[in-house]
């Protein structure tokens, strides 16, 4: 089974900030990869499809890249709405696999 | 609209057997694949299992491999799992997922979950 390591598992950053948070394939996914965020009581929501293709409706602040075994989400100036938390999903092979999560505070 | 929804959650027993379910509508269901995917509390997302559309295939997470099973019937437009031989670890919140076909791609659709506690 493939597994993904997500670093860090909780930052916090303050209003601007550029933020970066990393995946890592234990073998190579292609570009077989989701972003998601979410919040407290709701379903995740996905910003990032393929590695690096956004989401429609989804803020151009996101970007993923990456291909193979590693991967990074990176929000460019971060926004009151951005505190989540995030995951990884590799889809490349069954049984997916998310990443442990990066939680978002406020600095 | 893509909606899914899901349901048969609850408060069940170590040991025990519940089957949760999915409805869906607003696609052509026999047409993609489903999964269910699960959060226990205050933890992280976790892929529990799979299913390709004619149901010809499924797969599961080590973790519940040999006590869950999925299933769908493409007749009702449903989407199954069901669990057996619960434990306290299974707690969590459920969560049926699909990609479909969508304008500019493939979207991706989540049910808005449904609460298991594995407790005696």
């Amino acid at each position: 089974d493939i597994q993904m390591t997500q670093s860090p598992s909780s930052l916090s950053a303050s209003v601007g900030d550029r933020v970066t948070i990393t995946c890592r394939a234990s073998q190579g996914i292609r570009n077989d990869l989701n972003w998601y965020q979410q919040k407290p009581g709701k379903a995740p929501k996905r910003l990032i499809y393929a590695a690096s293709s956004l989401e429609s409706g989804v803020p151009s602040r996101f970007s993923g890249s990456g291909s193979g075994t590693e991967f990074t989400l990176t929000i460019s100036s971060l926004q009151p709405e951005d505190f989540a938390t995030y995951y990884c999903l590799q889809h490349n092979s069954y049984p997916g696999t998310f990443g442990q999560g990066t939680k978002v505070e406020i600095q | 609209e893509v909606q899914l929804l899901e349901s048969g959650g609850g408060l069940v027993q170590p040991g025990g057997s519940l089957r949760l379910s999915c409805a869906a509508s607003g696609f052509t269901f026999s047409s993609y694949a489903m999964s269910w995917v699960r959060q226990a509390p205050g933890k992280g997302l976790e892929w529990v299992s799979a299913i390709i559309g004619s149901g010809g295939s499924t797969y599961y997470a080590d973790s519940v491999k040999g006590r869950f099973t999925i299933s769908r019937d493409n007749s009702k437009n449903t989407l199954y799992l069901q669990m057996n031989s619960l434990r306290a670890e299974d707690t969590a919140v459920y969560y049926c997922r699909t990609e479909v076909y969508c304008s500019g791609g493939r979207c991706d659709y989540w049910g808005q979950g449904t609460l298991v506690t594995v407790s005696s």
